[in-house]
């Protein structure tokens, strides 16, 4: 079993939907990082988070350390949003989930 | 201030060659990781390096090695190479030793033949 679980795997939205992206986790952690990739390859940081709630722009992260959970949530999405959304924990590593790949359509 | 830099930025290779890919972080980063993802695999962690040592790896084999120069700068070198090899490598610097936000390279994207 993965240490790290995203859902879901794809996610196609119309322009100004609310959108969600959750990531489960199985182990202990020092913190959690979401991570945006374009179809170029290039990857950003979004956030990184140990506890309760971070917001930049339209983009929100929580987590819920007793639950092993996060959550990143794009509010009024535009097609811009479109990419990989990657969820990682940290331990003495970054072990990254699978990603979600996010469509959103004018 | 400018962004971390990998080159090259594409690699064509054949099996048994062997490869050296440089990254250089933003400066006064002194933390510089090197990620592997492949479709079949995704992100996968290779090794961490601090004030040139290395701090971690990631499970990979001996044909992935690197080093971490004075000015920060940091090579990786895959020996041997396989066809399962073909991936992109990223690195990413932070300030202190990872405990923190990373900024990611475009990576170099690596074929072999």
């Amino acid at each position: 079993k993965n240490e790290v679980e995203q859902s879901p795997q794809n996610l196609t939205a119309q322009e100004g939907e609310f959108i969600t992206i959750n990531c489960s986790y199985s182990v202990g952690i020092s913190a959690l990082h979401w991570l945006q990739q374009h179809p170029g390859g290039g990857i950003v940081s979004l956030f990184m988070l140990s506890s309760g709630k971070k917001k930049h722009g339209r983009l929100i992260a929580t987590i819920n350390i007793q639950e092993k959970h996060s959550s990143l949530h794009i509010t009024a999405s535009h097609p811009r949003d479109s990419a990989v959304y990657i969820c990682a924990i940290q331990r003495d590593k970054l072990i990254f989930g699978t990603g979600t790949r996010l469509q959103v359509f004018p | 201030k400018a962004g971390v830099t990998q080159t090259p930025r594409y690699l064509i290779k054949t099996r048994g060659q062997q490869v050296t890919l440089s990254c250089s972080p933003i400066s006064g980063h002194r933390s510089v990781s090197w990620y592997q993802q492949t479709p079949g695999q995704g992100l996968q962690f290779l090794f961490e390096y601090f004030s040139e040592t290395q701090r971690n790896k990631g499970n990979f084999p001996g044909r992935f090695s690197g080093r971490q120069f004075s000015n920060s700068r940091s090579e990786m070198n895959v020996s041997t190479l396989e066809l399962g090899d073909s991936a992109l490598y990223l690195c990413a610097s932070s300030s202190v030793w990872q405990q923190e936000t990373q900024y990611f390279g475009p990576g170099t994207r690596l074929l072999v033949l």
